[in-house]
Formats: structure tokens, C-alpha cells, sequence
């Protein structure tokens, strides 16, 4: 399977806790995004990087929250001291960095805090 | 703030049938149109996309009807199956600025009933 894939698929932690989400990309793109969906919305952007850089952060990402992409390839997210708010699905999405663009989105990390 | 407001939350039409999706917009700066589909499970994938330059585009089964004036657009399923049950997302981004930045629609639950 060449797609974008993420790791864990699942997470379930107490709230206070850190967490770490995981997401490669497909091989040859250099654009990752991060979303988050929340149950009956539709995702929302977190974060973008062009190849390691990390280039626009959306305000709903708090100083709890981080991303890296240290060698333009794989991407983590870290959330720090977890709230029950930040339950919702993690998604990924790559791109090859063209204009009018594809995003390929991974199958995402589903996030329950207790 | 809702950028793309989508319409109907969810949505039961009879296999063979036509189902109807709608969206609009406020941002101005706006001028790429995708939808996506996304099954249970799995991140959103990208069904088909509009610039606003043009007023209809069709593939297959699936078409997309975009009224600038209106700041409004719709995508139409034909002879809906079975298979095409799952949520779907209108989404829009300006293409400036290099890279997209997606802002989708809250999703629309369809289902397809034999």
C-alpha cells in the first residue's frame, strides 16, 4: 500500500496525559497537512509543512499541541497534557505540491481522552 | 466560523434515484471547489472538483453545478447506488499562496436504500 498511512489508528489515554500520532506520507510528496475531525463536522486544518519547513499553524492548534517534520519525510503530532476537548479523529493528508493540488488523506487516528 | 455551510445534514434517497447536496460560501477569495467522500473508517478522498470559471462539471455518475453570483454550489449523484452511501464534504481554498488550505462543509450523511 503506497498511501499515506498514520499510527496508532487508535488512542486511548487520560486526560493530562502526552500523546504522539505518527503519519508518512505518500514517498514523492513534499506538502503534509494535519487536520482534525470532530464527530458529525468536517476537518478542520491544524497545520501545514512544505517539505520539513513548517509554514502556517491554524489558531486551533494551542501551545499544547506540536508538530515536526524533521526530514521532510514522516510527520508527528504531540498533544501535551490532553483535555477531553481534544477527542477527535487525527487526519494526515499529502500532497505532491502543484497547483491545483490533490490531498491524499491517510485513515486518520481516532483521539479519546478520559 | 463556518466558512462553507453544507446542506443537507443527512440524506435517504431510493437506489436509482438523484441525490442532491448543497454548499455555500462567503470568502470571496475562494476559487477552488473540491468534494470529497468519505467512507467509515477511512479519510475523506477527493470525488471531484470546480473552478469557478466554469458553471457545470460532470464525471460519471456525479456532477457539480456552481453559481458565482450565488456564491453557491451543489454536487448531483445520478442513478445513486448502494455503494455511494457514505458522508460527503464540499470543501473549498483559495489557490493562492501556493499550497491548499481546505476548509470543508460540516458533511452530509447519505445513504442509499435498495
Amino acid at each position: 500500500d503506497t498511501g499515506v498511512s498514520q499510527d496508532p489508528r487508535h488512542k486511548i489515554t487520560k486526560r493530562g496525559q502526552n500523546v504522539t500520532f505518527r503519519c508518512d506520507p505518500i514517498s514523492e510528496h513534499n506538502r503534509l497537512y494535519w487536520y482534525r475531525q470532530t464527530l458529525g463536522q468536517g476537518p478542520e486544518f491544524l497545520t501545514y509543512f512544505q517539505n520539513e519547513a513548517q509554514l502556517e499553524k491554524s489558531r486551533l492548534l494551542s501551545d499544547r499541541f506540536s508538530a515536526e517534520r524533521p526530514k521532510g519525510s514522516f510527520s508527528t503530532l504531540e498533544i501535551q497534557r490532553t483535555e477531553q476537548g481534544d477527542s477527535a479523529m487525527y487526519l494526515c493528508a499529502s500532497s505532491l505540491g502543484t497547483i491545483q493540488e490533490t490531498q491524499y488523506f491517510g485513515p486518520g487516528t481516532r483521539l479519546l481522552v478520559l | 466560523q463556518q466558512q462553507v455551510k453544507q446542506s443537507p445534514q443527512s440524506l435517504i434517497v431510493q437506489k436509482g434515484g438523484i441525490s442532491i447536496i448543497n454548499c455555500a460560501y462567503e470568502n470571496t477569495a475562494f476559487d477552488y471547489f473540491p468534494w470529497y467522500q468519505q467512507f467509515p473508517g477511512k479519510g475523506p478522498a477527493l470525488l471531484i472538483a470546480i473552478r469557478p470559471d466554469v458553471s457545470e462539471k460532470k464525471e460519471g455518475r456525479f456532477t457539480i453545478s456552481f453559481n458565482k453570483s450565488a456564491k453557491q454550489f451543489s454536487l448531483h449523484i445520478m442513478d445513486s447506488q448502494p455503494g455511494d452511501s457514505a458522508t460527503y464534504f464540499c470543501a473549498a481554498t483559495p489557490l493562492g499562496g501556493g499550497y491548499q488550505k481546505v476548509t470543508f462543509g460540516t458533511g452530509t450523511k447519505l445513504q442509499v436504500i435498495p
